[in-house]
């Protein structure tokens, strides 16, 4: 089984600090993804990588950027933490060839205080 | 990319089938359809993917009509375990393709 962890399940910081979000994969899938979510708004991709230092923007990729410098290794970062980015955040990764099918993380909830 | 509509949430009792129906107009021919489930607290997980007619595993089944305009998750006898959110997805094969989610339907079961 493909297996996708993620740094931290729960995650408290202030705002103004500046916040990593770690994922790594362990099935050489190429494409990884990051999620944010909301009560009653479901998924949202901020980002997603196709492959090493690829990456392209999702839905809501204001106030965050990515990192892939290895291809098992996705980073999400928040440049300047904000309250309105307290959220659940979902990585996931997939195979290129493959139609949604993703594997995910279980999620890491960030609170901004 | 194909936009999916979903009932919001549905609700249903221990040991009924439930039939939760996707909408999805604008599919492409290359588009296959993918439901995932998500409980509290829990990434997404895979449940069930099709390209047309029918496809069956030991979860659930998928119906999808000659017009692939519409796909209906089928669940088996539920149990209170199955309550869960619900996403309807469509995409393709192809490098670099976006992974978009719709809203879900929130299905709750009830002894």
């Amino acid at each position: 089984d493909v297996k996708v962890t993620q740094s931290s399940r729960y995650l408290v910081k202030r705002t103004g600090e500046k916040v990593f979000l770690e994922c790594v994969q362990d099935m050489d899938h190429e494409n990884m993804f990051w999620y944010r979510q909301d009560p009653g708004l479901g998924l949202r991709l901020i980002y997603f990588s196709y492959d090493v230092k690829m990456k392209e923007k999702g839905d809501i990729p204001e106030g965050y950027s990515v990192s892939r410098e290895k291809k098992e290794r996705f980073s999400l970062i928040l440049e300047s933490a904000s309250t309105n980015q307290t959220s659940m955040y979902l990585c996931a990764s997939s195979l290129s060839a493959g139609p949604g099918l993703a594997d995910f993380g279980p999620g890491t909830r960030l609170t901004v205080l | 990319l194909a936009k999916t509509t979903q009932p919001i949430s549905m609700d249903s009792y221990e040991g009924q089938e439930v039939n939760i129906t996707c909408s999805h107009n604008n599919i492409a021919t290359n588009d296959y359809i993918t439901w995932y489930q998500q409980f509290p607290s829990q990434g997404p997980r895979f449940i069930i993917q099709g390209y047309k007619t029918k496809v069956t595993n030991e979860v659930a089944s998928l119906f999808i009509p000659a017009d692939r305009k519409s796909s209906t998750l089928s669940l088996p006898r539920v149990s209170l375990s199955d309550t869960a959110v619900y996403y309807c997805l469509v995409g393709s094969y192809s490098s670099a393709s976006k992974i978009i989610f719709g809203s879900g339907t929130r299905l709750s079961i009830r002894p």
